[in-house]
């Protein structure tokens, strides 16, 4: 079945370190693959999205690339600030191949930036 | 503004109660769906409905029902047969197909006494 596997967190950063979450999956076909912030309390929002092998999604100095041949998606930003301090999901549409709609999850990783 | 709304924020039962949770969206969006989150579980599909008067259950439909009678509207209930429903509920929705994104609305915290 469709899985997606993230780094553990919680993720502590100085600000303006760099930034790797690890994301891999595993899915029937070739899935669009996803990116979510949650900030406390709140939903989720859309942080980017790749819809095809070696696509790159970006926003916000976030990027990811989606990499078909290690079925991986992680995400990067170059320099992290305090406002970046969030919940990060990694997840995958399960459409493709068929079968169910709606999104298979990663368990987030926490990440903390220090001043 | 176009989003979801899902009421109340904070919502608290008694044990053995059946409990609808509301969501509501003017996104025009043909899907819908229901996901539960839990501390360091990530979210996990409950329902989800990719047209008005059809549904299907996601991963963990036990314990939960929904109804799709329009399009703006998939609410929620929590019945009694739920044996852990404390926890936060998401709705969302996007247009249907494989590369489009989810939007999701800003949650219920349902906790159960």
């Amino acid at each position: 079945g469709n899985s997606v596997t993230q780094m553990e967190g919680p993720v502590t950063l100085s600000e303006e370190a760099f930034l790797t979450i690890n994301c891999t999956y595993t899915a029937t076909g070739y899935p669009s693959l996803f990116w979510y912030v949650q900030y406390p309390g709140e939903g989720l929002q859309l942080l980017l999205k790749a819809t095809k092998a070696d696509d790159k999604g970006s926003n916000k100095g976030f990027e990811a690339t989606y990499r078909k041949e290690t079925t991986s998606f992680h995400l990067e930003k170059g320099s992290v600030q305090v406002s970046d301090s969030a919940v990060y999901f990694c997840a995958l549409r399960r459409l493709a191949g068929g079968g169910a709609d709606g999104l298979t999850f990663g368990k987030g990783t926490h990440l903390i930036i220090q001043p | 503004d176009g989003g979801i709304t899902q009421s109340p924020k904070y919502l608290f039962r008694k044990e053995g109660q059946n409990v609808t949770l509301s969501c509501e969206q003017n996104l025009n969006h043909d899907a819908m769906y229901w996901y539960r989150q839990d501390p360091g579980q990530g979210l996990r599909l409950i329902y989800y409905s990719q047209i008005v008067n059809d549904f299907q259950k996601g991963d963990i439909a036990e314990g939960y029902s929904v109804s799709r009678e329009k399009k703006e509207s998939f609410p929620l209930t929590v019945t009694s047969a739920q044996k852990n429903p404390t926890a936060f509920y998401l709705c969302a929705s996007s247009r249907t197909g494989d590369s489009n994104e989810q939007f999701f609305g800003p949650g219920t915290r349902l906790t159960v006494l």
